[in-house]
């Protein structure tokens, strides 16, 4: 079974400095990870995705992530926050490809502060 | 423009009155899911659906039912809504071989009274 756990339900971060949202997964098979994120009344949106190829993943907005098997973790980071990046965080695992379950951490909620 | 789509986004009902909540997306994507949101819990898949009169349970399906009739469209059945199913409700699709990557609709914010 596929798991996910990320670290901190908040964050708060000063506007341009590092952001670091942790997110560790559990997987008994190669897994393809993700991260979405939730802007404030609306859906969910697609930042970056680790899918088997480069383990540095880039996403939108300056987003970055980096696959670490030994670790079993899947940080995302962004080297200056904006205030736009206030919004909520999901890490989320897909065990196989194509298949059609995501398994989500439990979110974290990122405050940029001016 | 590619978008999945739900209906209504809000909705207050009280217990044991049936709803529909309505799911259709224009990207012809085969799999079809629901998700309901927590606070602290994320997301948490409901049903989903591998493609026209295929669907099967996900990890919390008690209490809600659905119907795969069309391709495009996945709409979500409480036939008694309870207050813990006071919620918010995501719709998402995909295709095969896009490593588990989904499109989520907007979410339906959903209180039963």
């Amino acid at each position: 079974a596929q798991s996910v756990t990320q670290l901190g339900s908040h964050v708060s971060v000063s506007e341009g400095a590092l952001v670091l949202l942790r997110c560790n997964y559990s997987s008994s098979v190669p897994p393809y990870l993700f991260w979405y994120v939730q802007y404030p009344n609306q859906g969910l949106q697609l930042l970056l995705k680790y899918t088997s190829a480069a383990t540095l993943v880039k996403g939108i907005n300056g987003f970055e992530a980096e696959f670490k098997k030994s670790e079993t973790s899947f940080h995302l980071t962004k080297p200056s926050a904006h205030m736009s990046d206030a919004a909520e965080y999901f890490c989320a695992v897909s065990a196989l490809q194509g298949a059609q379950k995501l398994v989500f951490g439990q979110g974290t909620r990122l405050t940029i502060n001016p | 423009e590619a978008q999945v789509t739900q209906n209504p986004r809000y909705l207050i009902t009280v217990t044991g009155k049936k709803l529909t909540v309505t799911c259709s997306q224009n990207m012809n994507h085969e799999y079809m899911s629901w998700y309901r949101q927590d606070p602290g819990l994320g997301l948490r898949q409901i049903y989903y659906s591998m493609n026209v009169e295929v669907t099967d349970k996900g990890d919390v399906p008690e209490g809600y039912k659905v119907s795969r009739k069309e391709k495009r469209n996945f709409p979500l059945i409480l036939e008694s809504p309870s207050p813990n199913q006071t919620s918010l409700y995501f719709c998402a699709s995909s295709s095969p071989g896009t490593s588990g990557e989904q499109f989520f609709g907007p979410g339906t914010r959903l209180t039963v009274l």
